[in-house]
């Protein structure tokens, strides 16, 4: 079965503070997504990672993807109160247009 | 990227009646998704719909209950059949957009929040 798996599910962090979420899949994939999605509204593409050792930066994000290890990190550097939101992983199935979503992890920065 | 639109935003139905859902994109795409996003949940995949076949249904959905046209280019609906409680979830359609020669990505519509009582 594929699966993507996210983790923390939740977290917590006060401003200012650095920290990552990790996806997790299962499937032989090249392509892999970050999205935002604020409460209540659809989701933004943050991220595209194409190919192992893809490395993208935006603001305070920062995401990497190392293919042999099935696994993209999403670093969060000195957080602010308007990263707070979930922020979804997606992997494409190869030879498909499908997209396969992790868990989600649902990011709350304090002020 | 797309310009991607859904009506209606969101609605309240009862249980036992259908909804149809209108996604509407400002450009010609050849394929659209269709999702359900259960309430604090992840996204899962109902259908693929392309221009000029049936849609591809995922495991788990079934044309009686979700069905799907799409005439054009540029536009699908969904409908939700005989509604229950269980069916109340943000549905989501989206597109695929080449944004590279070498790679498509998908973006999605504002969403139709779906509660039924």
């Amino acid at each position: 079965e594929l699966k993507v798996e996210q983790n923390p599910l939740f977290l917590s962090m006060q401003e200012g503070k650095n920290y990552t979420i990790y996806c997790n899949y299962s499937t032989t994939s090249d392509r892999l997504y970050w999205y935002r999605q604020d409460p209540g509204k659809s989701l933004e593409s943050l991220f595209v990672l194409l190919s192992n050792g893809a490395v993208k930066q935006e603001g305070r994000l920062m995401a990497s993807l190392d293919t042999k290890a099935r696994l993209s990190t999403l670093h969060i550097t000195a957080a602010v109160h308007d990263l707070s939101a979930t922020y979804f992983c997606a992997v494409d199935i190869p030879g498909t247009y499908k997209y396969i979503f992790g868990t989600g992890t649902r990011l709350k920065v304090l002020a | 990227s797309a310009v991607i639109s859904q009506k209606p935003s969101r609605d309240i139905c009862q249980r036992g009646t259908s909804l149809t859902i209108q996604c509407q994109v400002d450009s010609q795409v050849t394929m659209m998704f269709w999702y359900r996003q259960q309430p604090g949940q992840s996204l899962t995949l109902i259908a693929t719909a392309n221009q000029g076949s049936e849609a591809t249904y995922e495991s788990g959905f079934v044309i009686d209950k979700f069905p799907i046209s799409r005439p054009n280019l540029t536009f699908s609906t969904l409908t939700v059949s005989n509604m229950s409680p269980e069916d109340s979830s943000i549905y989501l359609c989206s597109v695929e957009e080449g944004t590279a020669l070498y790679y498509n990505e998908q973006f999605f519509g504002p969403g139709t929040r779906l509660t039924v009582l």
